[in-house]
This record gives C-alpha cells, structure tokens and sequence, in this order.
C-alpha cells in the first residue's frame, strides 16, 4: 500500500517569514495530494491539493509543488501570521479503486510573534 | 450547505465495553469514509463506503471493529471489545468526488 514521509515533524517561524513542509509517498500511481490543516481539537480542513498532471498550484500565500519523478510534494505558506500556527497534513491518494487517504505524520507549524 | 455531523463528540469507557459512533455525510455524497487518529498522528483509514456498499476495509481490525451504512446514507462505527490502545479521535468524511470533508470527530477515552 501507500506510505507517506512528512517532515519536519515541528517547524516554528518567524511572523512574516516563510514555512515550508515536504512530503514523500511510495506508489507511483498516486495522483491526487491533498494538503489539511487541523487546529486544536478541531477538524481537519482542506487548504490547497493537487493533482499529478500539474506541477503546481497557488492560492494567495499557498503554494503546493509536485515533482512526480522524485514522487514527493511541498507545501509553502508564505507571509506567515499567527493562525497559520496549527497542524499541517499531507496526504496522498493511492488509487486502485479505492480512495481513501494515505496520511503523513503531520506537521506542528508554530509562528512566533 | 451542512457539514458531516457526528455524535458523540466524546465517550469515555472501561476496556472490554462496547461502543457505538454515529455519523450523517453531506447531503448527496456517495463515499463516506470512516478513520481513526491517534493523538500526535496522522488519521488512518479504517473502512470506505461507496453508497452501502465495502469499498475498502483493510485497515479494519474485524475481531473487534464493525461498520455499516444502511440505505447509503448513515453510517454507525461499532467497537466491541475496547481495548486501551483504541483510545483515539474518530472521524468520520464523505465525499461527492475527490474532495473528502471532515466531520468534527468523536474523542474516545479507553480506561
């Protein structure tokens, strides 16, 4: 099945300053990424995903990259704010006629002030 | 439009109790999955539904975890017996395509 590598585990920032969050998956198949951000106790929430026949995507200070052939994708927040702080989580569609998600780790984003 | 409903929000139990969770997808939303997620970890899934239908449930720890969605709408997530190592947020999502929505999760406390 699909495995996926997240990392750091914990990364803290600057205010302003720019984070940024890797990932790795096993199965060449994969072709959907999602990337969720899930706050203290609450729900995971979808900030931005992509899918394997693009090479990146933007949304305002969101960024996600693909490299298909190295199969690992990044997200970038930049212009960080204090509620960027949260956990971030990368995850990956394996496919195969079922589609559940393959989760990283995740990711404690801390922004100092 | 509303969002995944779950309940309940939090249960405390002995080990070997039986527990039952409860979730309502998004309207029209034929997939509806089930997950679990330890505290410090990523959520891992447990079983798929595509409408009331097993897509997926390799994940499912079957001597002790059951699942069904009747009429491919609700769906309830049974544990019998509960051990410590159960103790996690159980969250339910339902998707329309690819796009999976989270419902707020039910924190289970084995003790």
């Amino acid at each position: 099945g699909e495995n996926v590598e997240q990392h750091p585990s914990t990364l803290s920032v600057q205010e302003g300053d720019s984070a940024v969050i890797k990932c790795t998956y096993s199965d060449s198949a994969s072709n959907y990424f999602p990337w969720y951000k899930q706050e203290l106790g609450k729900r995971p929430q979808l900030i931005i995903d992509i899918r394997s026949n693009v090479g990146e995507k933007k949304d305002q200070r969101i960024a996600v990259t693909l490299n298909k052939t190295a199969k690992h994708f990044s997200l970038h927040i930049t212009e960080t704010q204090p509620e960027d702080s949260a956990v971030y989580f990368c995850a990956a569609f394996s496919g195969g006629g079922a589609d559940g998600l393959t989760f990283g780790k995740g990711t404690h984003l801390i922004i100092q002030p | 439009e509303a969002g995944v409903a779950q309940s309940p929000r939090y249960k405390i139990i002995e080990k070997r109790q039986s527990v039952a969770f409860w979730c309502n997808p998004i309207s029209g939303h034929a997939t509806l999955y089930w997950y679990q997620q330890i505290l410090g970890q990523g959520p891992k899934l447990l079983i798929q539904f595509q409408n009331n239908g097993v897509v997926d449930d390799s994940q499912l720890p079957k001597d002790r975890f059951s699942a069904e969605r009747l009429k491919g709408v609700d769906s309830t997530l049974k544990i019998q017996p509960a051990k410590l190592e159960d103790s996690a947020v159980y969250l339910c999502a339902s998707s329309s395509w690819t796009e999976q929505f989270f419902g707020p999760g039910t924190r289970l406390t084995v003790l």
